[in-house]
């Protein structure tokens, strides 16, 4: 079974920008949570869909946003960028939802962002 | 907040038993304790979890305390391959809710 496979690896912006990162789970998993990862901060949970619907929301700007598609692939959209949004942004899927049950989750490669 | 406090860092060496605790005083009843690890330039991996009662698997062992304050990952035999960041995570339900709360995690190197 393939794993969870995040797209592009690697991207650079400039500050004001907007960006779009792609995350396709494990096949029959319904659940995508996105997370980003900084040596400052750590990491953190940005928002978990499930099913189409955002379940659950960290504590992120509306500039952070995201959705789900009918065959569960995710899309996360970063809007007017700043220079602290680099880092690395992580994609996991669950068979179910991964916060509120017991779910194991399956976390992808990261899309490492960089702005400038 | 249910929150979770590890050592910033552990050192082992290979072929040795490693134990690495957590503490979590103010988990609830009803979460469960995960453990996951990321190893240099990949994303975390799922260890091991449990509620109440210790837990075995290929990868690891969980023991919890009693009282579920606490719990200790633990490796049989290190090798050079388990050398990354052990996470201990929890769930929290804060403004209407749930989130997986990541702690900073403990960094094991496994000396050969």
């Amino acid at each position: 079974k393939a794993g969870v496979t995040q797209t592009p690896r690697y991207l650079i912006k400039t500050r004001g920008q907007q960006v779009t990162l792609s995350c396709s789970p494990i096949s029959g998993h319904r659940s995508v949570s996105w997370y980003q990862q900084t040596p400052g901060q750590g990491l953190q949970f940005l928002f978990e869909y499930f099913s189409e619907t955002q379940r659950n929301k960290g504590n992120f700007p509306g500039r952070f946003s995201g959705r789900q598609f009918s065959n569960s692939r995710s899309e996360m959209n970063v809007s007017t960028l700043e220079l602290g949004d680099s880092a690395l942004y992580l994609c996991a899927s669950s068979l179910e939802s991964a916060v509120t049950g017991t779910d194991t989750q399956y976390f992808g490669p990261g899309t490492r962002l960089t702005v400038l | 907040d249910a929150k979770t406090t590890q050592p910033n860092s552990m050192e082992s060496n290979e072929e040795e038993p490693v134990h690495l605790p957590c503490n979590h005083s103010t988990i609830s009843g009803t979460d469960y304790i995960h453990w996951y690890r990321q190893l240099p330039s990949q994303g975390p991996e799922y260890v091991i979890h449990g509620l109440t009662s210790n837990v075995n698997n290929r990868m690891a062992s969980l023991a919890i305390a009693e009282d579920r304050k606490s719990s200790t990952l633990i490796l049989h035999r290190a090798t050079l391959r388990d050398a990354a960041v052990y996470y201990c995570i929890l769930r929290d339900y804060v403004d209407s809710s749930y989130k997986l709360i990541f702690g900073s995690g403990t960094r094991l190197l496994v000396r050969p």
